[in-house]
Parts: structure tokens; C-alpha cells; sequence
């Protein structure tokens, strides 16, 4: 069963750019069968979709996060990568990283999620 | 963007009762792209249900997921300790990809 595994630096000040990486065991993240996604849960609150995109560069971003969104997969490491620039108070949120089947056609649901990593904006 | 919204907001059950959540979507949901997440406390979304109505890998039968167009529903057969939770319906035929605000199934 692959897994995935994000890493983080759990408190981001307010105007500053979010990091976040996720491991892939089991899998491997140059297979073209899956896209790679990021979503969001802010505490008590529900799932925001904020990116998917495959390793040759296919890429499904959210409007609302678009501007501020960069995305890279790493082969040798076998991860792929966030980056959300102008961060603030209401990025707090637990980030998780997942992996979607997809077709040549059409994306299906996300099927493997990791643990999730907390992010905390303040000063 | 489709905005699912899912009711009832909470649901109060007994052990071994059955659950029945509802999902509606504000359009409809092209090639029954409709998914359902558990969530238990403090973890990560599982799969149980997508393209409306087939089990994830491992997902016990007493799940199942039905409807099509824009009104779909998670049925629960015989609630166990463990499917006390929250439930999220997603849909991935149209980007941006929208999840519903979740059904939360509580121990009555």
C-alpha cells in the first residue's frame, strides 16, 4: 500500500512564503497513471482542494489559490512540493498531501492521503 | 464551481442503526464524479465511495453510495463504533474540485 508523508515547519509568520513537502513510499511519483494534490483543512472546518498536478506537468490549480500557488516534484527524492506565497492568518490550516488516479481522459478521487501537517500563521 | 451541500449537518444514531446521508450538487456532476470521505477524529480523509456508487478498496459492504445528476447518498447499513465520524462528499468532474461542509454521524 503506498503512503504519503508530509513535512512542514508548523508555524509560518504572517507575509511569508509556506513550504511544505510530501515523501511518496510505495509509489513512485514519475508514474503517469496518478496526479499529485494538496488539500487543506482548517481547524474545525472543512476540505479545500488547492492543487493537482502530474510529473510531466500537468496542472489543475484552484482560482482562489492560483496566484499565490507553486508546485515541483523531485524524482531523485521521490516527493513533490507547496509552496504558498503571502501567507496569513487564515492559511492556518492542516495540510494534506494525496494521490489521484488518472486517465489519459478524466482524474478519479483522491484514493491515498497522507497524515496531514499542521500549519499555524502568527507572529 | 459546483457547490455540494450535504444534509443533515449532524445525524444522531445507535450502534446498528442505518445512516443515510445526503449529497446535492447546485449542477450536475457529469459522469457521476461524486466521492465520499470518512474522517475520523484527528485523522486523515479515507475513501469509501466514488464514481457515486463503487467501494474503495477495502471498504466494507455495509457502505454503499447511489444517485447520479446532482443528488447522491451515502447509506451506512448497520452503524459500527468505528463509522461514528465525519463524512464529506467530493465531486471531481469539474475543476475547481469542491468538497461538501460534511455530515458529522454522532453516537445518540
Amino acid at each position: 500500500q503506498p503512503q504519503l508523508q508530509e513535512s512542514g515547519p508548523g508555524l509560518v509568520k504572517p507575509s511569508e512564503t509556506l513550504s511544505l513537502t510530501c515523501s511518496v513510499s510505495g509509489d513512485s511519483v514519475t508514474n503517469s497513471a496518478y496526479y499529485w494534490g494538496w488539500i487543506r483543512q482548517p481547524p474545525g472546518k472543512g476540505l479545500e482542494w488547492i492543487v493537482s498536478f502530474s510529473y510531466s506537468g500537468s496542472t489543475y490549480y484552484s482560482p482562489s489559490l492560483r496566484s499565490r500557488v507553486t508546485k515541483s516534484v523531485d524524482a531523485s527524492k521521490n516527493q513533490f512540493s507547496l509552496k504558498l506565497r503571502s501567507m496569513a492568518a487564515a492559511d492556518t490550516a492542516v495540510y494534506y498531501c494525496a494521490r489521484q488516479f488518472c486517465s489519459t481522459t478524466s482524474c478519479d478521487a483522491f484514493d491515498i492521503w497522507g497524515r496531514g501537517s499542521l500549519v499555524t500563521v502568527s507572529s | 464551481e459546483i457547490v455540494l451541500t450535504q444534509f443533515p449537518a449532524i445525524l444522531s444514531l445507535s450502534p446498528g442503526e442505518r445512516a443515510t446521508l445526503s449529497c446535492r450538487a447546485s449542477q450536475s456532476v457529469s459522469s457521476n464524479y461524486l466521492a465520499w470521505y470518512q474522517q475520523r477524529r484527528g485523522q486523515a480523509p479515507r475513501l469509501l465511495i466514488y464514481g457515486a456508487s463503487r467501494r474503495a478498496t477495502g471498504i466494507p459492504d455495509r457502505f454503499s453510495g447511489s444517485g447520479s445528476g446532482s443528488d447522491f447518498t451515502l447509506t451506512v447499513g448497520r452503524l459500527e463504533p468505528e463509522d461514528f465520524a465525519v463524512y464529506y462528499c467530493q465531486q471531481y468532474a469539474t475543476v475547481p474540485l469542491t468538497f461538501g461542509l460534511g455530515t458529522k454521524v454522532e453516537i445518540k
